[in-house]
């Protein structure tokens, strides 16, 4: 079975700073993706990026990049120029590729911004 | 505007009564999801359906059930067989059944917080 494993449960930025939230996985697939997930105070879940496991460049959505290694296996979110609204809890999910796949999440971090 | 409704955000019930959470969707997609969140416990997938009439269970699916007789609507039974029921629970839906892609990721609903004493 596939896990996701974020150790982190707290972090903390300085607005307008960087910031990188930390995110392994375990899989047997060679083929997969990944997601970032962000749970503001609202608690509506917002897709923050995605990544197919077969493409070698990371993933970029403005502000947002990923890191990922994967022969490490391990999937990182760098926020730059952290905002106010950044603040939420951040959750790394992984699906395979095969017929009935199911998103797994991790367990997520709570991160906050200090203005 | 398309998007997932969960009804309703609060819901309150005394131990021993079952009780049914509302989710409808009309991004006319074809997979539904439950997951229940818990502090320091992430989304856990109680169960999902990738078609009417069809759905399968998560990987907590004790104590809860599910129907899928319309494609925009899939309700949560949080039964009184249900240990721990007080939670908040999302759904969630996605485009594509079957095969995942990058490009069907989940949508979510607004939650539930259920409360049941």
């Amino acid at each position: 079975a596939q896990t996701v494993t974020q150790s982190q449960p707290e972090m903390s930025v300085q607005e307008a700073e960087t910031v990188t939230l930390s995110c392994t996985y375990d899989t047997s697939e060679s083929d997969y993706y990944l997601f970032w997930y962000k749970q503001p105070p609202s608690r509506q879940m917002i897709l923050v990026i995605r990544q197919e496991a077969y493409k070698q460049q990371n993933a970029t959505e403005n502000r947002f990049s990923v890191n990922f290694q994967k022969a490490a296996k391990s999937f990182s979110l760098k926020i730059s120029d952290s905002q106010l609204g950044d603040a939420a809890m951040y959750f790394c999910a992984y699906i395979g590729r095969g017929a009935n796949s199911k998103l797994t999440f991790g367990k997520g971090i709570t991160l906050s911004v200090r203005p | 505007d398309g998007g997932i409704t969960q009804s309703p955000k609060y819901l309150f019930r005394k131990e021993g009564q079952n009780v049914t959470l509302s989710c409808e969707q009309n991004l006319n997609h074809d997979a539904m999801y439950w997951y229940r969140q818990d502090p320091g416990q992430g989304l856990r997938l109680i169960y999902y359906s990738q078609i009417v009439n069809d759905f399968q269970k998560g990987d907590i699916a004790e104590g809860y059930s599910v129907s899928r007789e319309k494609k925009e609507s899939f309700p949560l039974t949080v039964t009184s067989a249900q240990k721990n029921p007080t939670a908040f629970y999302l759904c969630a839906s996605s485009k594509w059944a079957g095969t995942a892609t990058v490009n069907s990721p989940l949508h979510f609903g607004n939650g539930t917080r259920l409360t049941v004493t």
